[in-house]
């Protein structure tokens, strides 16, 4: 069962260059959310999507872009990196059970991105 | 925008010993996950709570969602080292249909000491 898979695991950048964190997902979830995670600051979402073709802005998205063109697939961009970028980049995956019910998120093992 | 503390924000038991992490809301809660990570790893999903006053357990981990108190508590019974990790509260910042923008708390650091 393959779940939620990021790609890289690690990737050092220079300040400056660009680079795609893949996301991939095979259980047909419509949520899917990236997040990033830096030391005592807990997660902050950073873009989720509702569905294929649709995406949103969370609470950190500056410096960042993604698109939605599948189900499963949901990149996250970096035009032009730079050191406060430096994190944990994960990505996850949800259903809604029934309309208007909650469903838990399947967590990617994550991306850690440095940028020098 | 809803912010989760948590609390105590690292701890240390002793193999054996019992222990309560909480997690409180600033706004109503409208169902509270718990998730457990380990250095290195991606978030696993431990429990997920969706009505006041509701508990669950699985093996020696149980978790409560007091919705007038928009907290949620997770007590851990007789710990193992298996179980230090770091522990994240999560809650969907919508009720009803819009359950999907999950805010986290900043997590708690549980290290247990054989």
């Amino acid at each position: 069962n393959a779940g939620v898979t990021q790609t890289p695991k690690f990737r050092i950048l220079k300040i400056g260059q660009s680079m795609t964190l893949q996301c991939a997902q095979d259980m047909n979830h419509n949520y899917m959310y990236w997040y990033r995670q830096d030391p005592g600051m807990g997660l902050k979402l950073i873009y989720y999507s509702v569905g294929a073709g649709i995406t949103d802005k969370g609470e950190v998205p500056n410096g960042y872009n993604v698109s939605r063109s599948t189900t499963e697939d949901f990149p996250l961009r970096l035009e032009l990196a730079a050191p406060s970028q430096t994190s944990v980049y994960f990505c996850a995956s949800s259903y809604p059970i029934a309309p208007g019910a909650s469903a838990e998120a399947f967590f990617g093992q994550g991306t850690r991105l440095t940028v020098v | 925008s809803q912010e989760l503390e948590q609390s105590p924000q690292s701890l240390i038991v002793q193999e054996g010993k019992n222990l309560t992490i909480n997690c409180t809301s600033s706004k109503t809660l409208y169902g509270l996950y718990w998730y457990k990570q380990k250095y290195g790893e991606g978030l696993i999903f431990l429990m997920m709570l969706q009505k006041g006053g509701e508990e669950k357990s699985h093996e020696k981990i149980t978790a409560k969602l007091d919705e007038k108190k928009q907290q949620s508590s997770l007590h851990i019974t007789a710990s193992q080292p298996s179980h230090a990790g770091i522990y994240l509260c999560g809650a969907p910042a919508n009720s009803g249909g819009s359950n999907y923008k999950l805010t986290f708390g900043k997590g708690t650091l549980l290290t247990v000491n054989p």
